[in-house]
């Protein structure tokens, strides 16, 4: 099966700890991207990476760090010095619209989110 | 900064009615506008538009663009309750997207 897999579903931390979400998938897409949603709020970007060994901070990446050493994989540490960290945190993966400059996005898939309550 | 703005926040209907979500856009460099529905999990993608004018359709849904004016709609026809969910537009351009906050719709019975 093709897809997006995070884990854990459900995630508690007590502040001040580090934690990891996890993300893979196995749709051979180039680009990973991490997104925070708070209730009645969209997706707000966290980081994204266009390709393996390269990532850029989106609008909301303090108190975040991503790595990206393979393709099919792109963890986000939620460090401690994220003030507000209780959320719901949604990965994606993507290619792009082919034969346009730009680079289009193409149909974005999303994995089924970790929620994370820091207590 | 580039933004995308949707409208209303928030609509309750009955079932059987039409709704039409709207969703306005201000970016350099517009490639792609697309609509997800999300229903307490992960978005679900329902459409991609490039082009103006050109309608796509899946089954009660249909989404349409205009290019000139910057804004993109989602009509649903005959809404049922299966339908209550967020719908999120975003706009795809630069390598990433970026989302409205989405439209809260409620159908009730």
């Amino acid at each position: 099966d093709g897809g997006i897999t995070q884990s854990p579903k459900y995630l508690f931390r007590k502040e001040g700890q580090n934690v990891t979400l996890s993300c893979e998938q196995n749709l051979n897409h180039d680009a990973m991207y991490w997104y925070r949603q708070d209730p009645g709020q969209g997706l707000r970007l966290i980081y994204y990476s266009q390709i393996v060994n390269d990532f850029q901070k989106g609008d909301i990446a303090e108190g975040y760090s991503v790595s990206r050493e393979k393709k099919e994989s792109f963890p986000l540490t939620v460090t401690s010095a994220q003030k507000n960290p209780t959320a719901f945190y949604l990965c994606a993966s993507n290619n792009f619209l082919s034969g346009t400059s730009g680079k289009a996005v193409s149909e974005q898939f999303f994995g089924p989110g970790t929620r994370l309550t820091v207590l | 900064e580039d933004k995308v703005v949707q409208s209303p926040l928030s609509l309750v209907v009955h079932e059987g009615d039409t709704v039409t979500l709207n969703c306005s856009y201000e970016v350099t460099n517009f490639r792609s506008l697309l609509w997800y529905k999300q229903e307490k999990k992960a978005p679900t993608f329902l459409f991609m538009l490039t082009s103006s004018g050109i309608e796509k359709k899946s089954g009660r849904l249909s989404s349409i663009l205009d290019k000139k004016e910057l804004f993109s709609i989602l009509n649903i026809t005959a809404t049922q309750t299966g339908d209550s969910a967020v719908y999120l537009c975003a706009e795809g351009s630069n390598y990433k997207l970026t989302f409205g906050k989405g439209t809260l719709l409620t159908v009730n019975p």
